[in-house]
């Protein structure tokens, strides 16, 4: 396994602003990845964030309004960007060990948009 | 397309109940299967992985299976504590790299 840890833990936003959640993991990893989970919602994947290459995104997310760093093998750093309230969620990241079928969660980031 | 529902949705057993939270997955050709918890505004604590060659696997009080023939996986909760009470999600991961996450079951154990 793997400690992950995030920062911020939680935060409130006003509109139109952008926040940077960070992303640490206490060993190297070569997969990580970015979740979104809105109220009362499952996890909905965000991008993968591996180390040396451009993020790959999901249909329904795109880099001006989600760009993600991946500088080395045990950060990361995701941005919400000119924010909205439907932005208002659980940001969680996870790394993956034994390949991608195995993966550990950072203990979120709970962002609200005013 | 690949579907996890979790059934039931939520549950309320007092405690000291044995309790069993269900899974099922539409698509057979999966890799691991793994089972998380997660407290209200919290991110997800890795409870148990089965890896696809395993039927299951155990840790303490918890035990999962895992029936790839069916599409089915089940935790197994004995002697529950006040301190289970948490939404319980199952995740499957697909051999195109996606790993699939059902809705989760909220538990609440009674005192």
């Amino acid at each position: 396994s793997a400690v992950i840890s995030q920062k911020p833990s939680r935060d409130i936003c006003q509109r139109g602003t952008s926040l940077t959640i960070q992303c640490q993991v206490d060993s190297q990893v070569t997969m990580m990845f970015w979740y979104r989970q809105q109220p009362g919602q499952s996890l909905t994947l965000i991008a993968t964030a591996n180390q040396g290459s451009e993020a790959t995104y999901e249909s329904g997310f795109v880099i001006d309004k989600f760009p993600i760093s991946r500088p080395n093998l045990t950060f990361s750093t995701l941005t919400v960007s000119n924010m909205s309230p439907e932005d208002s969620s659980i940001y969680l990241c996870s790394v993956a060990t034994s390949g991608a079928y195995e993966q550990y969660f950072g203990p979120g980031t709970r962002l609200t948009v005013t | 397309k690949q579907e996890v529902t979790q059934i039931p949705a939520a549950l309320s057993v007092p405690e000291g109940e044995n309790l069993v939270l269900n899974c099922s997955f539409t698509d057979s050709a999966i890799y691991n299967l793994q089972w998380f918890r997660q407290d209200p505004g919290k991110g997800l604590t890795s409870l148990l992985l089965i890896q696809s060659s395993q039927r299951e696997q155990t840790s303490g009080r918890l035990n999962a299976s895992l029936d790839k023939s069916s599409g089915r996986s089940t935790l197994y909760i004995a002697a529950s504590q006040p301190g289970d009470s948490a939404t319980y999600l199952c995740a499957f991961y697909h051999r195109d790299d996606k790993i699939i996450f059902g809705k989760g079951t909220r538990l609440h154990i009674l005192p």
